[in-house]
Protein backbone atom coordinates (compact mmCIF):
# COMPACT_ATOMS: atom_id res chain seq x y z
CA UNK A 1 0.00 0.00 0.00
CA UNK A 2 1.34 3.35 -0.70
CA UNK A 3 1.68 5.38 2.38
CA UNK A 4 1.95 9.14 2.39
CA UNK A 5 2.90 10.71 5.80
CA UNK A 6 2.94 14.27 7.17
CA UNK A 7 4.99 15.27 9.68
CA UNK A 8 2.38 16.60 11.92
CA UNK A 9 -1.37 16.42 12.82
CA UNK A 10 -1.56 19.43 14.47
CA UNK A 11 0.63 22.75 14.71
CA UNK A 12 -0.10 26.04 15.89
CA UNK A 13 2.19 28.88 14.85
CA UNK A 14 2.25 32.76 15.70
CA UNK A 15 1.91 35.28 12.80
CA UNK A 16 5.38 35.65 11.06
CA UNK A 17 6.92 32.21 12.37
CA UNK A 18 8.98 30.36 9.05
CA UNK A 19 6.78 27.13 9.19
CA UNK A 20 7.74 23.49 7.81
CA UNK A 21 5.08 21.24 6.50
CA UNK A 22 6.73 18.17 5.51
CA UNK A 23 5.20 15.26 3.64
CA UNK A 24 6.88 12.11 2.85
CA UNK A 25 5.85 8.97 0.16
CA UNK A 26 6.91 5.43 0.06
CA UNK A 27 6.29 4.06 -3.51
CA UNK A 28 8.35 6.43 -5.09
CA UNK A 29 6.19 8.09 -7.19
CA UNK A 30 7.24 10.82 -9.75
CA UNK A 31 4.55 13.60 -8.60
CA UNK A 32 3.74 15.25 -5.33
CA UNK A 33 1.46 17.94 -4.51
CA UNK A 34 0.11 20.40 -1.35
CA UNK A 35 -3.11 21.31 -1.20
CA UNK A 36 -4.95 23.45 1.48
CA UNK A 37 -9.15 22.93 2.30
CA UNK A 38 -10.90 25.09 3.53
CA UNK A 39 -15.00 25.40 4.48
CA UNK A 40 -16.95 26.35 1.47
CA UNK A 41 -14.11 26.22 -0.65
CA UNK A 42 -13.06 22.42 -0.94
CA UNK A 43 -9.23 21.59 -2.12
CA UNK A 44 -7.07 24.15 -3.86
CA UNK A 45 -3.67 23.56 -5.24
CA UNK A 46 -0.83 25.47 -3.60
CA UNK A 47 2.15 23.67 -5.17
CA UNK A 48 2.86 20.58 -7.26
CA UNK A 49 6.40 18.97 -8.03
CA UNK A 50 6.85 16.59 -10.91
CA UNK A 51 10.45 15.92 -10.66
CA UNK A 52 13.08 15.95 -8.01
CA UNK A 53 13.98 19.92 -7.49
CA UNK A 54 11.20 20.98 -9.85
CA UNK A 55 8.44 22.31 -9.02
CA UNK A 56 5.27 24.43 -10.44
CA UNK A 57 2.69 26.97 -9.23
CA UNK A 58 -0.99 25.74 -8.71
CA UNK A 59 -3.76 28.02 -8.40
CA UNK A 60 -3.05 29.64 -5.27
CA UNK A 61 0.90 29.92 -4.06
CA UNK A 62 0.68 33.13 -3.18
CA UNK A 63 2.40 33.14 0.70
CA UNK A 64 4.07 30.12 0.16
CA UNK A 65 7.22 27.78 -1.57
CA UNK A 66 8.35 24.29 -1.69
CA UNK A 67 10.95 22.74 -1.72
CA UNK A 68 12.13 18.94 -3.20
CA UNK A 69 15.61 18.28 -2.66
CA UNK A 70 14.78 14.33 -2.86
CA UNK A 71 11.96 11.78 -4.94
CA UNK A 72 10.08 11.02 -1.77
CA UNK A 73 10.17 14.37 0.42
CA UNK A 74 8.50 17.32 -0.38
CA UNK A 75 8.25 20.05 2.13
CA UNK A 76 5.91 23.49 1.80
CA UNK A 77 7.27 26.31 3.62
CA UNK A 78 5.53 29.39 4.70
CA UNK A 79 8.12 32.15 4.77
CA UNK A 80 6.42 34.30 7.27
CA UNK A 81 3.07 32.77 8.30
CA UNK A 82 -0.33 34.57 8.60
CA UNK A 83 -3.72 34.44 9.89
CA UNK A 84 -5.42 33.59 6.38
CA UNK A 85 -3.29 30.63 6.39
CA UNK A 86 -4.71 28.46 9.25
CA UNK A 87 -5.96 25.66 7.50
CA UNK A 88 -6.33 22.03 6.77
CA UNK A 89 -2.93 21.11 4.42
CA UNK A 90 -2.83 17.99 2.42
CA UNK A 91 0.05 16.76 0.81
CA UNK A 92 -0.16 13.96 -1.97
CA UNK A 93 1.62 12.11 -4.38
CA UNK A 94 0.55 9.82 -7.58
CA UNK A 95 2.75 7.75 -10.13
CA UNK A 96 2.60 9.71 -13.43
CA UNK A 97 1.56 13.45 -14.33
CA UNK A 98 2.16 13.48 -18.01
CA UNK A 99 0.19 10.60 -18.18
CA UNK A 100 -3.42 10.76 -20.12
CA UNK A 101 -5.72 10.58 -17.92
CA UNK A 102 -3.97 11.82 -14.78
CA UNK A 103 -3.17 8.90 -12.18
CA UNK A 104 -4.76 8.64 -8.96
CA UNK A 105 -3.52 10.36 -6.47
CA UNK A 106 -2.85 9.28 -2.79
CA UNK A 107 -3.14 11.47 0.09
CA UNK A 108 -1.47 12.10 3.80
CA UNK A 109 -3.51 12.68 6.99
CA UNK A 110 -3.43 16.03 6.24
CA UNK A 111 -1.86 18.71 8.76
CA UNK A 112 -4.39 21.43 10.63
CA UNK A 113 -2.44 24.70 11.14
CA UNK A 114 -3.46 27.24 13.14
CA UNK A 115 -1.66 30.36 12.87
CA UNK A 116 -2.23 33.11 15.80
CA UNK B 1 -9.65 27.11 -13.28
CA UNK B 2 -12.50 24.72 -13.61
CA UNK B 3 -14.24 23.06 -10.79
CA UNK B 4 -16.50 20.27 -10.71
CA UNK B 5 -19.74 21.37 -7.84
CA UNK B 6 -21.04 18.55 -5.97
CA UNK B 7 -24.80 18.44 -5.47
CA UNK B 8 -26.10 18.19 -2.54
CA UNK B 9 -23.79 19.85 -0.76
CA UNK B 10 -25.05 17.65 2.47
CA UNK B 11 -27.44 14.42 2.32
CA UNK B 12 -28.67 12.59 5.34
CA UNK B 13 -30.19 9.35 5.17
CA UNK B 14 -30.37 6.10 7.40
CA UNK B 15 -28.54 2.79 7.30
CA UNK B 16 -30.01 0.68 4.65
CA UNK B 17 -30.79 3.38 1.78
CA UNK B 18 -29.03 4.42 -1.40
CA UNK B 19 -27.25 7.44 -1.53
CA UNK B 20 -26.71 9.34 -4.82
CA UNK B 21 -24.29 12.14 -5.05
CA UNK B 22 -23.87 14.15 -8.76
CA UNK B 23 -21.12 16.30 -9.55
CA UNK B 24 -21.06 18.83 -12.83
CA UNK B 25 -17.99 20.06 -14.56
CA UNK B 26 -17.41 22.70 -16.89
CA UNK B 27 -14.86 21.89 -19.82
CA UNK B 28 -13.99 18.22 -21.66
CA UNK B 29 -12.20 15.61 -19.52
CA UNK B 30 -10.00 12.80 -19.93
CA UNK B 31 -11.26 10.95 -16.69
CA UNK B 32 -13.17 11.82 -13.48
CA UNK B 33 -12.67 10.46 -10.09
CA UNK B 34 -14.20 10.25 -6.39
CA UNK B 35 -12.59 10.57 -3.35
CA UNK B 36 -13.74 10.40 0.56
CA UNK B 37 -12.39 12.16 3.47
CA UNK B 38 -13.18 10.88 7.38
CA UNK B 39 -13.77 13.87 9.02
CA UNK B 40 -10.72 15.49 9.49
CA UNK B 41 -8.60 12.52 7.41
CA UNK B 42 -6.77 12.67 3.84
CA UNK B 43 -8.97 11.79 0.86
CA UNK B 44 -9.18 8.31 -0.07
CA UNK B 45 -9.50 7.08 -3.77
CA UNK B 46 -12.43 5.23 -4.38
CA UNK B 47 -13.04 5.06 -8.13
CA UNK B 48 -12.06 6.03 -11.85
CA UNK B 49 -14.20 6.35 -14.76
CA UNK B 50 -12.08 7.38 -17.99
CA UNK B 51 -14.46 10.00 -20.54
CA UNK B 52 -14.90 6.49 -23.06
CA UNK B 53 -16.65 5.13 -20.41
CA UNK B 54 -20.59 5.32 -19.42
CA UNK B 55 -20.74 2.97 -16.08
CA UNK B 56 -18.20 1.74 -13.49
CA UNK B 57 -19.08 -0.42 -10.36
CA UNK B 58 -16.78 -1.22 -7.01
CA UNK B 59 -18.43 -3.18 -4.64
CA UNK B 60 -21.02 -0.60 -3.81
CA UNK B 61 -20.46 1.85 -5.36
CA UNK B 62 -21.89 2.72 -8.94
CA UNK B 63 -20.44 5.71 -10.82
CA UNK B 64 -22.20 6.75 -13.85
CA UNK B 65 -20.27 9.83 -16.60
CA UNK B 66 -22.27 11.88 -19.04
CA UNK B 67 -19.99 14.16 -20.86
CA UNK B 68 -22.73 15.27 -22.94
CA UNK B 69 -24.40 16.78 -19.65
CA UNK B 70 -20.74 17.30 -18.22
CA UNK B 71 -22.22 15.55 -15.41
CA UNK B 72 -21.05 12.44 -12.89
CA UNK B 73 -23.16 10.67 -10.61
CA UNK B 74 -22.03 8.29 -7.40
CA UNK B 75 -24.09 6.04 -5.79
CA UNK B 76 -23.78 4.06 -2.80
CA UNK B 77 -26.36 1.48 -2.17
CA UNK B 78 -27.13 -0.18 1.21
CA UNK B 79 -25.51 2.18 3.12
CA UNK B 80 -24.21 1.67 6.21
CA UNK B 81 -23.00 3.87 9.17
CA UNK B 82 -19.73 3.90 8.40
CA UNK B 83 -20.13 5.54 4.95
CA UNK B 84 -20.65 8.38 7.08
CA UNK B 85 -17.73 10.98 5.52
CA UNK B 86 -17.67 14.17 2.84
CA UNK B 87 -17.07 12.50 -1.04
CA UNK B 88 -15.41 14.91 -3.50
CA UNK B 89 -15.13 14.32 -7.33
CA UNK B 90 -11.98 15.43 -9.20
CA UNK B 91 -11.42 16.25 -12.92
CA UNK B 92 -8.36 16.60 -14.52
CA UNK B 93 -7.90 19.44 -15.92
CA UNK B 94 -3.84 20.97 -17.76
CA UNK B 95 -2.04 22.87 -15.57
CA UNK B 96 1.37 24.77 -17.33
CA UNK B 97 1.38 21.72 -19.66
CA UNK B 98 0.91 19.21 -16.93
CA UNK B 99 -2.48 17.61 -15.79
CA UNK B 100 -3.17 17.97 -12.97
CA UNK B 101 -6.60 17.37 -10.29
CA UNK B 102 -9.56 20.20 -9.15
CA UNK B 103 -11.70 18.97 -7.00
CA UNK B 104 -15.47 19.84 -5.89
CA UNK B 105 -16.28 21.33 -2.74
CA UNK B 106 -18.01 18.14 -1.58
CA UNK B 107 -20.81 16.39 -0.43
CA UNK B 108 -21.19 15.63 3.12
CA UNK B 109 -22.56 12.38 3.75
CA UNK B 110 -24.71 11.39 7.25
CA UNK B 111 -25.83 7.96 7.37
CA UNK B 112 -27.98 7.66 10.44
CA UNK B 113 -27.97 3.66 12.31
Amino acid sequence: DVKVTQSSRYLVKRTGEKVFLECVQDMDHENMFWYRQDPGLGLRLIYFSYDVKMKEKGDIPEGYSVSREKKERFSLILESASTNQTSMYLCASSLKLTSIPVDTQYFGPGTRLTVL
Amino acid sequence: SQQGEEDPQALSIQEGENATMNCSYKTSINNLQWYRQNSGRGLVHLILIRSNEREKHSGRLRVTLDTSKKSSSLLITASRAADTASYFCATDEENSGYSTLTFGKGTMLLVSP
